[in-house]
């Protein structure tokens, strides 16, 4: 079956210091990922796509990787903040004619000042 | 410019009651989604509307069912409400067919008492 998996266990860092979230699939072939932020009580709010065809993108303190290879995508924020304390959704669209974005369950980032 | 938004914030019901949710899409999208999602989980896709009809459904029951406007609004009723039910329901909208970035409302808060 299709799964979309992120570390459950929220993540805890200093100030300054680079967030580095996982995001693995399986049986899924996507075109493109997408990354989310969700602040408590809020809808989430899209932060990043990265396609099939490429490696890497970057927004100003933020990075994601796609290994299609590996299926996995890394989604790294540079230089923290507290400001940047949220869940982090990574979010993918099923097979070619499913047009639904399915999300996985998130990681929390914690960045203690 | 107005984004997504939903109504209502808040609603409190009792097992066995029926639940309507409204959604006001962002200016110039014409697709709608309705999510939920459960305490620490990931939005979870309930379906989608366009040109007043469901495209596309989860894996949810009948019980779910909805509704799009000419003006692009769109409502999710629930039927016999569950405790199960209780979650954060989450409207998106997007851009015509070919647009993958998701815009969120800040949802609908249901407690099933």
């Amino acid at each position: 079956s299709q799964k979309i998996e992120q570390n459950s266990e929220a993540l805890n860092i200093q100030e300054g210091k680079t967030a580095t979230l996982t995001c693995n699939y399986t049986n899924y072939s996507p075109a493109y990922l997408q990354w989310y932020r969700q602040d408590p009580g809020r809808g989430p709010v899209f932060l990043l796509l990265i396609r099939e065809n490429e490696k890497e993108k970057r927004k100003e303190r933020l990075k994601v990787t796609f290994d299609t290879t590996l299926k996995q995508s890394l989604f790294h924020i540079t230089a923290s903040q507290p400001a940047d304390s949220a869940t982090y959704l990574c979010a993918l669209r099923g097979d070619t004619g499913r047009r639904a974005l399915t999300f996985g369950s998130g990681t929390r980032l914690q960045v203690q000042p | 410019d107005a984004g997504v938004t939903q109504s209502p914030t808040h609603l409190i019901k009792t097992r066995g009651q029926q639940v309507t949710l409204r959604c006001s899409p962002k200016s110039g999208h014409d697709t709608v989604s309705w999510y939920q999602q459960a305490l620490g989980q990931g939005p979870q896709f309930i379906f989608q509307y366009y040109e007043e009809e469901e495209r596309q459904r989860g894996n949810f029951p009948d019980r779910f069912s909805g509704h799009q406007f000419p003006n692009y609004s769109s409502e999710l009723n629930v039927n016999a409400l569950l405790l199960g039910d209780s979650a954060l329901y989450l409207c998106a909208s997007s851009k015509p067919e070919g647009s993958e970035k998701l815009f969120f409302g800040s949802g609908t808060q249901l407690s099933v008492l």
